[in-house]
Order: structure tokens, then C-alpha cells, then sequence
């Protein structure tokens, strides 16, 4: 089982619609990230997150710590906006690996149709 | 463009050749990486460099090689490879988040 798992792996909306990504991780963090993937292979940061929300346009991060969960929406969805969206987690610096080691999801494809 | 450049976009190499990828950041980060991103799988980490020195080395096979001259350049030698090492190759640079390049797109034939 991986270390971050993220729901669905698909996700088809029509445009306009409030979509979800979510993702839960099993290990202890520093931080979680949220990253944009385009078919070109370039990735975006999104977010950086260790507590609370953060909103950026459209765009609107969560997490749980307590829970272990992140949440990614995207409000007034548009095709594009059609990426494969990544969560990833850095571990605590005292944890015995390299610094800055992100952990990834596998990654949510959203396909966004007009 | 991110900020981190990566070059080629595209590369096709028989197994015997010898290649190389470059990745440059401008950014003043200080820790640059390799990663690896094949189908259907995570991206997995194949090397860590900081202050251009590597501290991490993910069990990589020899056949890949990493070279950083300096905090800005970081460079990804090839020989030998095998057709399962056909993947998109991305590099990062972090300071405190992360700046990805856009991927070199790499196909062993």
C-alpha cells in the first residue's frame, strides 16, 4: 500500500461543476503539496500546505492533520483545467531520510469537458 | 517556464549510447533533483543534491550517473540503458517549496 493514496484516480466533470481530489497519507509529515501535471509532462506547484486552507483563484487546499487528509477543489471547473493532479508529502526533518524527500500519489487525471 | 530548465524535451537513444540530460535553475535554490515518472507508477526519487553535494542516491542503478558542477547546474549521464529505463526524467529545485522542470521525455530503443 502506498504511503499517500489520493481518490478517485479518474475524475470526468462538465464545466462549471465544483470538483474534489482528495488524498490520505499514513506517515508523519512536515508538509503536503498539491501539484498540477499537464499531458506536456511539466509540474506546477500548487500548494504548500502543513495546517489549516489555503486559496489561490479557483483553486481551494485542506488538510487534516489530525485526520491525515488533504483536499483539493476547484470551483467553477474549466477544461483547462484538465491536468493529472498530484499530492505529495514531505516527511519531518528528523525523520532519518533525506531532506526535502517528497512522497508521491499516484495522481488524479481530471478531464473537464466544455 | 518555471524557472527550472531542462534540456532535451525529447531524446531517443539506442542501448549503447552514451547521453546526457541538463537541468538549470536560476532560482538560488540550494538542493536540486532527479526524479523518475513511468507509467502508471509515482514519481520516485533517483537522486538528492545539496550545496551541490549528493546526499541521497535511491538505490539507483550505475547506468545513471549524476553530475553537479555547481548549485545551478545539475546533470544526468546515461549509458548502457535498458528499454525499461524509457520514462520521463524530471528535475527540481527546492528551497522551501518545490519548482519542477518540464521533463525530459526519454525512449531506449
Amino acid at each position: 500500500k502506498n504511503e499517500v493514496e489520493q481518490s478517485p484516480q479518474n475524475l470526468t466533470a462538465q464545466e462549471g461543476e465544483f470538483i474534489t481530489i482528495n488524498c490520505s497519507y499514513s506517515v508523519g509529515i512536515s508538509a503536503l503539496h498539491w501539484l498540477q501535471q499537464h499531458p506536456g509532462g511539466g509540474i506546477v506547484s500548487l500548494f504548500m500546505l502543513s495546517s489549516g486552507k489555503k486559496k489561490h483563484g479557483r483553486l481551494i487546499a485542506t488538510i487534516n492533520i489530525q485526520e491525515k487528509h488533504s483536499s483539493l477543489h476547484i470551483t467553477a471547473s474549466h477544461p483547462r483545467d484538465s491536468a493529472v493532479y498530484i499530492c505529495a508529502v514531505n516527511r519531518p526533518l528528523n525523520y532519518g531520510g533525506s531532506q526535502g524527500n517528497l512522497i508521491f500519489g499516484k495522481g488524479t487525471k481530471l478531464s473537464v469537458k466544455p | 517556464e518555471t524557472g527550472v530548465t531542462q534540456t532535451p524535451r525529447h531524446l531517443v537513444m539506442g542501448m549503447t549510447n552514451k547521453k546526457s540530460l541538463k537541468c538549470e535553475q536560476h532560482l538560488g535554490h540550494n538542493a536540486m533533483y532527479w526524479y523518475k515518472q513511468s507509467a502508471k507508477k509515482p514519481l520516485e526519487l533517483m537522486f538528492v543534491y545539496n550545496f551541490k553535494e549528493q546526499t541521497e542516491n535511491n538505490s539507483v542503478p550505475s547506468r545513471f550517473s549524476p553530475e553537479c558542477p555547481n548549485s545551478s547546474h545539475l546533470f544526468l549521464h546515461l549509458h548502457t540503458l535498458q528499454p525499461e529505463d524509457s520514462a520521463l526524467y524530471l528535475c527540481a529545485s527546492s528551497q522551501r517549496g518545490y519548482t519542477f522542470g518540464s521533463g525530459t521525455r526519454l525512449t531506449v530503443v
